[in-house]
């Protein structure tokens, strides 16, 4: 099967960084990616990873590493309004849907 | 934004009724899903479609069926429901030019409670 781990839990002050990580287990892969949700909202597409390396978008960097099944995001320069919850996904051995991690809560205090 | 709408955005029903949520998008995309959200389980398949009138299931599948009868239009349907449905239910879209169908759109989501 395909499944995911990435920690349940992660705080920090503005203006830090702060890094999630992901570990995944899948028969076929096609690319991991992340998607942030705020309370409330749905979830918004950040990066996405096919190749070993560092993707960066501004403020956020993906990196993954295919040989570990392993996976982060960096979030840079925190302000209080990246407090959301952060997922970790593979497309499904399946077809194109996505197989989801549990979730990551940031918190961002000041 | 592209173009996904859900209905009925919340919605309050007794354990046995049938329930239907629709997600409508407007951009003729062929890849639709639809997906439950529970605290401590992350987004969840329960089933996608890959063209009019073609549906599979996911991992979550039992008690919900769908249809697709026209592109645009996406049902999912509880045919008789249970507590344990009680959800956030959000409905999403890939394009195959986007990350290899990993960049999905999202809909609002609808708010399901079965009492």
């Amino acid at each position: 099967g395909q499944s995911l781990e990435q920690p349940s839990e992660v705080t920090a002050v503005e203006g830090a960084i702060v890094q999630i990580n992901c570990t995944y287990q899948t028969s076929g892969f096609y690319g991991l990616s992340w998607y942030q949700q705020h309370d409330g909202g749905a979830p918004t597409f950040l990066s996405y990873n096919a190749l070993d390396g560092l993707e960066e978008t501004g403020r956020f960097s993906s990196f993954l590493s295919r040989s570990d099944s392993y996976g982060y995001l960096l979030l840079q320069e925190l302000q209080m309004k990246d407090s959301a919850s952060y997922f970790c996904a593979v497309r499904s051995q399946a077809g194109t849907a996505l197989i989801f991690g549990k979730g990551t809560t940031l918190s961002v205090s000041s | 934004d592209a173009g996904i709408t859900q209905s009925p955005r919340h919605k309050v029903t007794e354990t046995g009724t049938p329930v239907t949520l629709r997600c409508h998008q407007t951009e003729n995309h062929r890849y639709m899903y639809w997906y439950r959200q529970d605290p401590g389980h992350g987004l969840r398949l329960i089933h996608y479609s890959y063209g009019v009138k073609d549906t599979d299931k996911g991992e979550v599948s039992d008690g919900y069926s769908v249809s697709r009868s026209k592109t645009e239009d996406f049902l999912l349907t509880l045919e008789s429901a249970t507590s344990s449905q009680t959800s956030v239910y959000f409905c999403a879209i890939s394009v195959s030019e986007l990350a290899e169908y990993n960049e999905q759109f999202f809909g609002p989501g609808t708010r399901l409670t079965v009492l």
